[in-house]
């Protein structure tokens, strides 16, 4: 049972650069997300969808991008990164069907350090 | 969407139940309070959820107040391994699933 896998779990990246987080789930849930944490604080969503085909911004938008081709993967982009980037990213998925309220799962995280 | 509130940290004795309140006094009639916690720093693991009447668990009970203003999830036999950050969220109304994480309790159980 993977459950969310998210890789890759740690990555150093000079300012500028730019790079896919993956996250993948084997659970055939229709909803995904992702967050970020910085030290000390609560998780804030960035982006989330609801099917494939289908995104929408978050909390934090701003500096990062998603598509979602297929239900399984759900990729995180950040095209320039800037040290303000410097986070834990985490991407969850539940499976909501209606008035269902399931829990979402959430992977390991990616530790990103922008220097 | 509703605010949670929690105290920043709480203590406990290992093998005691630890409690730990949460206000959510704007909750909507149909919003969901939902139970995470976060043990050093991995992904925050799902612990329970409830909307009206108390619910129970193999991890723990959550006693919602009959007016769901507040909560109180309870770890019956708190172990060292509880010790974690633990969130008290309202799942946002309507169909996105969006969960709005605040800071939440440091839960320090000790021996």
């Amino acid at each position: 049972n993977a459950g969310v896998t998210q890789t890759p779990k740690f990555r150093i990246l000079k300012i500028g650069q730019s790079m896919t987080l993956q996250c993948a789930q084997d659970m055939n849930h229709n909803y995904m997300y992702w967050y970020r944490q910085d030290p000390g604080m609560g998780l804030k969503l960035i982006y989330y969808s609801v099917g494939a085909g289908i995104t929408d911004k978050g909390e934090v938008p701003n500096g990062y991008n998603v598509s979602r081709s297929t239900t399984e993967d759900f990729p995180l982009r950040l095209e320039l990164a800037a040290p303000s980037q410097t986070s834990v990213y985490f991407c969850a998925s539940s499976y909501f069907a209606g008035s269902s309220n399931q829990p979402q799962h959430f992977g390991d995280g990616t530790r990103l350090s922008i220097l | 969407d509703a605010k949670t509130t929690q105290p920043p940290s709480m203590d406990c004795a290992e093998g005691r139940a630890a409690n730990l309140p949460c206000n959510h006094s704007t909750i909507s009639g149909n919003e969901y309070v939902y139970w995470y916690r976060q043990i050093h720093s991995q992904g925050p693991q799902y612990i329970i959820h409830g909307l009206k009447n108390n619910e129970t668990n193999e991890m723990a009970s959550l006693i919602i107040t009959e007016d769901r203003k507040s909560s109180t999830l309870i770890l019956p036999h708190a172990t060292l391994r509880d010790t974690a950050v633990y969130y008290c969220i309202v799942r946002v109304s309507g169909n996105t699933g969006k969960l709005i994480f605040g800071q939440g309790t440091t839960l320090q159980v000790k021996p």
